[in-house]
């Protein structure tokens, strides 16, 4: 069974700081990669996802990550956040079309 | 509008009770899905359904039961043998297929078990 690590639970940052939250996941075949958000009383949404192809994909609100199969990950980037990005973030795989596994999630709070 | 529709939004029961949760879903969507989320936990998948009136465990299936008799419809019950009830349960859907990984969710019901 596939499996999904997120690197931090929390992170805190400034506004305008960089933005990387780190994500590796266990399967050795083809997989497709998702990062999901969800800020304060909002539901959960998709951010970006990836199928094949350029393995950087940019998502919604500047958001973008990077697919490196050798290293099985997939890290999620933003250069300059916002006050607004305060939301937790997952990270979620699944191999062909079978359920999504997902990771326990990254909290990132942006202070103005 | 069209989504999914989560009811109640705070539900509070006894210990020993059986609760069902609400999820109906107006996306004309053939698969359906039953997450659990804790603190630090992720999401945790419960059941999923791929088509009506079929559906497949999950990773915690334990003391939970479900239904698919509608395609807009997927509701959850959470019975007495659940060891831990108490959390955050996301209801989502998707076309399935290629795009099973896309996953639009519901707002969610909080379940506390007094």
């Amino acid at each position: 069974a596939q499996s999904v690590s997120q690197h931090n639970h929390h992170v805190i940052l400034s506004e305008a700081a960089s933005l990387e939250l780190g994500c590796n996941y266990s399967y050795g075949g083809t997989v497709n990669l998702f990062w999901y958000v969800q800020y304060p009383g909002q539901h959960l949404q998709l951010l970006l996802k990836y199928f094949s192809g350029d393995p950087l994909v940019k998502g919604i609100k500047g958001f973008e990550a990077e697919f490196i199969k050798s290293k099985f990950s997939f890290n999620l980037r933003k250069p300059s956040v916002q006050w607004s990005d305060t939301a937790e973030y997952f990270c979620a795989v699944n191999p062909g079309y079978s359920t999504l596994t997902f990771g326990k999630g990254t909290m990132l709070l942006v202070s103005p | 509008d069209g989504g999914i529709t989560q009811s109640p939004k705070y539900l509070f029961r006894k210990e020993g009770q059986n609760v069902t949760l609400s999820c109906e879903q107006n996306l004309n969507h053939d698969a359906m899905y039953w997450y659990r989320q804790d603190p630090g936990q992720g999401l945790r998948l419960i059941y999923y359904s791929q088509i009506v009136n079929d559906f497949q465990k999950g990773d915690i299936a334990e003391g939970y039961s479900v239904s698919r008799e509608k395609k807009e419809s997927f509701p959850l019950t959470v019975t007495s043998a659940q060891k831990n009830p108490t959390a955050f349960y996301l209801c989502a859907s998707s076309t399935g297929g290629r795009a099973s990984g896309e996953l639009f969710f519901g707002e969610g019901s909080r379940l506390t078990v007094l």
